[in-house]
């Protein structure tokens, strides 16, 4: 089936660390897979960080990369150096499915804190 | 503005008793989602309305109804809460053709 596994938290780095959380695909029934982070802030509802919609495409916003893998089926989320402001649950989802009717696929969700 | 608000915010319902859960949304998005998020679970697509044709997931048939009196509004209606309904309820909505959802913050509903 299509699923999404994603590094299991919580994740514990210093600031200005650099991070990187794993995420992995499974598209079976999808032929186009889309790619997504999703981000919530404390108190906030999700948010979308960044989106890949054609393999081998890199992907960023606010410092934050991923990129598009279909030989590996990964889209990893990587940033150089973390900020104490970036502590929030990150959530990588698969999208694209049959008559794009934008159904998400979401993995559990990784929960970054980030020490000052 | 790209808010998409829920209402309430948090919920306590009895078992066995109705629950309807709001979504508003003024960016004139012709989808509308519901996802159920449990802890250590990953969100869960359990319906969508696409213009005034709702869509449900397979597994979640029978246990939720949804209803979408205008394009603006979507509501989330569970006929007899049970002790599993307990969840964060995330409403989101996006135009057709475009990949973003914008999501809501969120109903957290307690069944007791």
């Amino acid at each position: 089936g299509d699923s999404v596994t994603q590094t299991e938290g919580p994740v514990t780095v210093s600031e200005s660390e650099s991070l990187i959380i794993n995420c992995t695909y499974s598209a079976t029934s999808i032929a186009y897979p889309n790619l997504f982070w999703y981000v919530r802030y404390p108190g906030e509802g999700l948010q979308l960080l960044l989106k890949v919609i054609t393999a081998g495409q890199k992907g960023s916003s606010r410092g934050f990369e991923a990129t598009y893998n279909k030989e590996t089926t990964s889209f990893h989320l990587q940033k150089a150096s973390v900020q104490e402001s970036d502590s929030a649950v990150y959530y990588c989802a698969l999208g694209g499915g049959a008559g794009n009717t934008g159904k998400l696929i979401f993995g559990l969700g990784t929960t970054l804190q980030v020490q000052p | 503005d790209t808010t998409v608000k829920q209402n309430p915010r948090y919920k306590l319902a009895r078992v066995g008793k109705p629950v309807n859960l709001i979504c508003s949304q003024t960016m004139n998005h012709d989808t509308m989602y519901w996802y159920q998020k449990k802890p250590n679970q990953a969100p869960k697509l359990l319906l969508f309305y696409y213009d005034k044709i709702l869509n449900r997931e397979a597994d979640t048939f029978e246990k939720f109804q949804s209803s979408r009196p205008n394009n603006s509004f979507c509501s989330l209606y569970i006929g007899s809460a049970g002790l599993e309904y307990s969840a964060m309820y995330l409403c989101a909505s996006r135009t057709g053709g475009k990949d973003t959802q914008y999501f809501g913050p969120g109903t957290r509903l307690l069944v007791l």
